[in-house]
């Protein structure tokens, strides 16, 4: 089945620094993938829509300049958290789909522990 | 606008009794259903998908789900639990377009020995 690869599991930063998490689909080709974030014991957020070759679509109340999303290849986004600070800490998800239409499911990396200290 | 509610945010079972977890959507068209399951620090895993085929869906790991537009419910069941099913459950439903999933507020599954 379609895999998505996400990258680091788990990262530690310091506050004021910047991180990058990847997510990679390793045997289909995503030209849309979705960043979501997830708080304890909530469900998941969608942050942003992230689009090959072009601009990601944000949702509202979530700030593009903190969080930056690169699309470059059809296989693989990333995504910035700028400036980390305390708050940003949190589980942050990738997913993609291998087809396109309302039919498909998302196909979800491991996720990224980010800790901002 | 479409919606999907978990009724219940925890459910505890014994292992080997049947596994009911509720799900109710509202949608102004034929949705698209899925069920995923969270284990801890894990991504999230596709267990069955409801796309206006059978009604009655089949999944992974012995978990199914019927779909009733009747009751406009998509409750995921399994006959007999084990330890390893305890975990997050999502009811996802999609939007009409297909760019984006909506997902239930989840249930804890717990299952004792």
């Amino acid at each position: 089945g379609a895999v998505v690869s996400q990258h680091p599991s788990r990262v530690i930063c310091k506050s004021g620094t910047s991180v990058k998490i990847e997510c990679r689909s390793l045997d289909f080709q995503a030209t849309t993938m979705f960043w979501y974030r997830q708080f304890p014991k909530k469900s998941l957020m969608l942050m942003a829509t992230s689009n090959e070759g072009s601009k990601a679509t944000y949702e509202q109340g979530v700030e593009k300049d903190k969080f930056l999303i690169n699309h470059a290849s059809l296989t693989l986004s990333t995504l910035t958290v700028t400036s980390a600070h305390p708050e940003d800490s949190s589980f942050y998800i990738c997913s993609a789909r291998d087809f396109e239409g309302r039919h498909s499911p998302l196909h979800f990396g491991n996720g990224t522990r980010l800790t901002v200290t | 606008a479409q919606s999907v509610t978990q009724l219940d945010s925890h459910v505890s079972v014994s292992e080997g009794t049947p596994v009911l977890l509720r799900c109710n959507y509202s949608s102004s068209y034929s949705p698209s259903l899925f069920w995923y399951v969270q284990h801890p620090n894990k991504g999230l895993q596709l267990l069955l998908k409801y796309t206006s085929a059978a009604t009655l869906v089949k999944g992974i790991n012995g978990f199914e789900a019927e779909f009733k537009k009747s009751e406009t419910s998509f409750h995921l069941t399994k006959p007999s639990a084990h330890m390893s099913d305890a975990a997050e459950y999502f009811c996802v439903v999609s939007n009409q377009a297909g760019t984006a999933l909506i997902f239930g507020k989840g249930t804890t599954l717990s299952v004792s020995s």
